[in-house]
């Protein structure tokens, strides 16, 4: 069964604005969550992560935000800009030692 | 949901040794499977491209001899780390989209963690 799950395969959001992307987990034990991008022909790269101690986490124009109560996390991008244009996975960890993926979500922003 | 399994979930081998992963897709069929490699820095590292019956697609850089993938079925691929040495160790993680899936819609397996000794 699938513990870590991304509801909406794509999102269209127009430039300037920000883009949510959510992601809802099964397993308590999670201690960990990562946010990757993938482009097109490339391997995901990481974005940013949290840990199961805070609740939020900023870089830049990156925000991710953990409820643990609802297990879920989002991850905000503000101002939304074209370049962000890719796939957006979301991954969970207990203890580093093995990530559980979503299937993705595809951001495209509008210019 | 679609379900992906690695085994096994953690190795440890001894330098010189070969190593064999498995990624399976359970309940579905997986023309493509993409084979990853895990990165201190947490980024992870496309490796290559595995289709059902043809050769994998190798990225640059990435030792075809050394990783040999094999993808004789529409539910399994294997990565085979050949004489592994000490800065094989890693992790590596396995994703498989399906015929049925949309085109970006990725399912990753857990992962295995390869300790080289």
């Amino acid at each position: 069964d699938q513990q870590v799950k991304q509801n909406s395969p794509s999102l269209s959001v127009q430039e300037g604005r920000i883009s949510i992307l959510n992601c809802d987990y099964t397993n308590s034990m999670f201690d960990y969550f990562l946010w990757y991008k993938k482009y097109p022909a490339e391997g995901p790269t990481f974005l940013i992560s949290i840990s199961s101690i805070k609740d939020k986490n900023e870089d830049g124009r990156f925000t991710v935000f953990l409820n643990k109560s609802a297990k879920h996390l989002s991850l905000h991008i503000v101002p939304s800009q074209p370049g962000d244009s890719a796939v957006y996975f979301c991954a969970a960890s207990i203890t580093g030692n093995q990530f559980y993926f979503g299937t993705g979500t595809s951001l495209t922003v509008i210019p | 949901g679609a379900v992906v399994s690695q085994h096994p979930s953690w190795v440890i081998c001894k330098s010189g040794t070969s190593v064999k992963i498995e990624c399976r897709s359970l309940d579905f069929q997986a023309t493509t499977m993409f084979w990853y490699r895990q990165f201190p820095k947490q980024s992870l590292m496309l490796m290559a491209t595995s289709n059902e019956g043809s050769k994998a697609t190798y990225e640059q850089g990435v030792e075809k001899d050394k990783f040999l993938i094999n993808h004789a079925s529409l539910t399994l691929s294997t990565l085979t780390v050949t004489s592994a040495h000490p800065e094989d160790s890693s992790f590596y993680i396995c994703s498989a989209g399906g015929t049925s899936t949309s085109y970006n819609e990725q399912f990753f397996g857990p992962g295995t963690r390869l300790t080289v000794l």
